[in-house]
């Protein structure tokens, strides 16, 4: 099955700098993957997803990047402000025809200092 | 529109007891995910409904966890001769269905066993 490493796990920048979090998995065949933004005492919230078929998507000051031969996709946001502070989870799907397939990274607690 | 919706937000009680959460998907949504998150940590997936498909079970720790839809749309997750280790947040997620359909989570139950 799929398995997604995420980094870093803890992350600190100040207001105004660009944050970057990365992940890779391990299936190939995964086509689709979305990040989660959790607050505290939140459930997680999709922020942006990207599909195999593009390498870039990008939303405001959030955008996404996928490398399918490396096997790796990054979130890059952009002009941090503190209220970005919040756990960010990555997903990929594996090559199974059910959404039951989605793989969650370990996650990564941004902190932005004003 | 009404998002994901759990009940109750917060649960304490004494090692072995039972326990019933409680899942309203988004309303039209067919799939419906249960997923388990420790403290700091990432989600891990339990069990998954698609319309009147068989559940997908593969994701449950233990033959004490047990989960039901009823009429395609409300959830609730069952965990028998409850144990400390089961104290985590439990997050509902829905979503269409189809392919690469994002899911939307609720806010989770904070489950604490004495």
């Amino acid at each position: 099955g799929e398995n997604v490493e995420q980094h870093p796990s803890t992350l600190s920048v100040q207001e105004g700098d660009s944050a970057v979090i990365k992940c890779t998995y391990s299936d190939s065949a995964s086509n689709y993957f979305p990040w989660y933004k959790q607050e505290l005492g939140k459930g997680p919230q999709l922020i942006i997803d990207i599909r195999s078929n593009v390498g870039e998507k990008k939303d405001q000051r959030i955008a996404v990047t996928l490398n399918k031969t490396a096997k790796h996709f990054s979130l890059h946001i952009t002009e941090t402000q503190p209220e970005d502070s919040a756990v960010y989870f990555c997903a990929a799907r594996g090559k199974g025809y059910n959404n039951n397939d989605m793989r969650f990274g370990a996650g990564t607690r941004l902190t932005v200092k004003p | 529109g009404a998002g994901v919706s759990q009940s109750p937000s917060n649960k304490v009680t004494e090692k072995g007891k039972d326990v019933e959460l409680r899942c309203d998907p988004i309303s039209g949504h067919t799939a419906l995910y249960w997923y388990r998150q420790s403290l700091g940590q990432g989600l891990e997936f339990l069990i998954y409904f698609q319309g009147n498909s068989a559940p997908d079970k593969s994701g449950l720790p233990s033959d004490r966890f047990s989960a039901e839809r009823t009429g395609g749309s409300v959830s609730t997750l069952t965990i028998q001769r409850t144990q400390q280790e089961d104290s985590a947040v439990y997050l509902c997620a829905s979503s269409l269905a189809g392919y690469n359909q994002p899911q939307h989570f609720g806010d989770g139950t904070r489950l604490s066993i004495l």
